[in-house]
């Protein structure tokens, strides 16, 4: 079945240490996507990758890295500089960039600090 | 800017009861898209409809309509004869046509809980 993986599910991440999130899609998307949710709270985008070895910074981008070396693929890496990382984040695609396009997301990873 | 506001944080109702979520938006495109999201316990969001600005039928599918209204600029979502699993977190949220087009604001979401 066509879909996006996130994994881990659950990760905890130690004082000054940075941790990969992993995402995968074989829906052949163009668009790729990391979100940040907080309790309560409604979505926000921390980068986007319209395309292989491109992406753009979202509304919350500091302390977190991204790279997008293939279609398929969206790592984001929470650095030590991201003080407050504990979090649930959603990665998604879509078939492009474009606003008309739905967004598909994957089951999340939640990130809490040891 | 553009804004999403649900002003219901928490909607708590019993099964077979009719529940309609508010969504109410800002922007300044003049072509826009509203979109509907589920958020089940699992977590991930299930896209459940799309609406663009210029098309603004009423739309039904199964137990579930849409009422977009441009002139209240608003964009509400009703569940008829509600069910134990429509329990979710549901989110509206809006993509302009401009500079960022890629881009979706969401709401903050409707926690439903529907009680047997």
């Amino acid at each position: 079945d066509g879909g996006i993986t996130q994994s881990p599910k659950y990760l905890f991440r130690k004082e000054g240490q940075n941790v990969t999130l992993s995402c995968e899609q074989n829906l052949n998307h163009d668009a790729m996507y990391w979100y940040r949710q907080d309790p309560g709270q409604g979505l926000r985008l921390i980068y986007y990758s319209q395309i292989v070895n491109d992406f753009q910074k979202g509304d919350i981008a500091e302390g977190y890295s991204v790279s997008r070396e293939k279609k398929e693929s969206f790592p984001l890496t929470v650095t030590s500089a991201q003080k407050n990382p504990t979090a649930f984040y959603l990665c998604a695609s879509s078939m492009y960039s474009y606003s008309n396009q739905p967004q598909h997301f994957g089951d999340g990873t939640r990130l809490s600090i040891l | 800017a553009q804004k999403v506001t649900q002003a219901q944080t928490e909607i708590s109702v019993v099964e077979k009861e009719d529940v309609t979520l508010d969504c109410v938006y800002e922007t300044r495109d003049t072509t826009y898209y509203l979109f509907w999201y589920k958020q089940p316990p699992s977590g991930e969001l299930v896209f459940l409809i799309r609406r663009n600005s210029f098309d603004e039928q009423n739309e039904i599918s199964g137990r579930y309509s849409w009422n977009f209204q441009k002139s209240t600029s608003s964009f509400n979502f009703t569940i008829t004869a509600s069910q134990v699993v429509d329990s979710a977190v549901y989110f509206c949220a809006l993509s302009g046509d401009g500079g960022s087009n890629y881009k979706l604001t969401f709401g903050k979401g409707t926690l439903l809980t529907v009680n047997p």
